[in-house]
């Protein structure tokens, strides 16, 4: 079974909207996760870590945890086709690797 | 910064035969992963490291050996390449087990 979901499988928005990826685990052990972000022909790298209930913000990017749903999500504002990548979300139980979601593609239409 | 590296960038092996991929990083992680990448199914750990001449299996290990010889270099062997090997090999490298990874542009396998 996979621990982490992500959803949805691709996406496309216009350019300067707003992209929705949204990650689940199945693991209650997870309580720290992660988004990388991969440009073809590239490895991932990472975007922002979460690891607290609540939202993070760094720049047009806005990381949303909920610890009791195991649900964590990220928003991206005024999107690029710069942003146009494959998305991942990495989750961890603090002393164990990391488990990555199968990924989000993402197209910003100019 | 640092750097991880990875050889050869792309590699054509024929069915049964046993290939090698290359990693070097210069980050000075204790903590090396070789991943594989096919698509559509993200990103599955074959091994890691946690320190020179440690090997930890992943969840993908079977068909796959590796060496970590010395701390700034991780090799993965494919014992006997299938064609549904075709896929993305990741190499990438950390501080530790949770802390933010750092991969290398990947290797091509393509097996014929």
């Amino acid at each position: 079974q996979q621990k982490v979901q992500q959803s949805p499988e691709s996406l496309s928005v216009p350019e300067g909207g707003m992209a929705s990826l949204n990650c689940t685990s199945s693991d209650r052990n997870f309580q720290y996760f992660w988004w990388y972000r991969q440009h073809s022909g590239e490895g991932p790298k990472a975007l922002m870590s979460i690891f607290s209930d609540g939202d993070k913000k760094e720049g047009r990017f806005t990381a949303h945890l909920n610890k009791a749903s195991l649900h964590v999500s990220l928003h991206i504002r005024d999107s690029q086709p710069s942003d146009s990548a494959l998305y991942f979300c990495a989750a961890h139980t603090g002393y164990q690797n990391f488990y990555f979601g199968k990924g989000t593609s993402l197209t910003v239409i100019p | 910064g640092g750097i991880i590296t990875q050889t050869p960038k792309f590699l054509i092996g024929q069915e049964g035969q046993k290939l090698t991929l290359k990693c070097q990083q210069n980050f000075n992680h204790d903590t090396m992963y070789w991943y594989r990448q096919d698509s559509g199914k993200g990103l599955r750990l074959i091994y890691y490291s946690i320190t020179e001449n440690d090997l930890q299996k992943g969840d993908l290990s079977e068909g796959y050996d590796a060496s970590r010889e010395k701390k700034s270099s991780f090799s993965l062997t494919v014992t006997s390449a299938q064609k549904n090997e075709m896929a993305v090999f990741l190499c990438a490298s950390s501080m530790w087990t949770n802390t933010e990874v750092f991969f290398g542009k990947g290797t091509r396998l393509t097996v014929v």
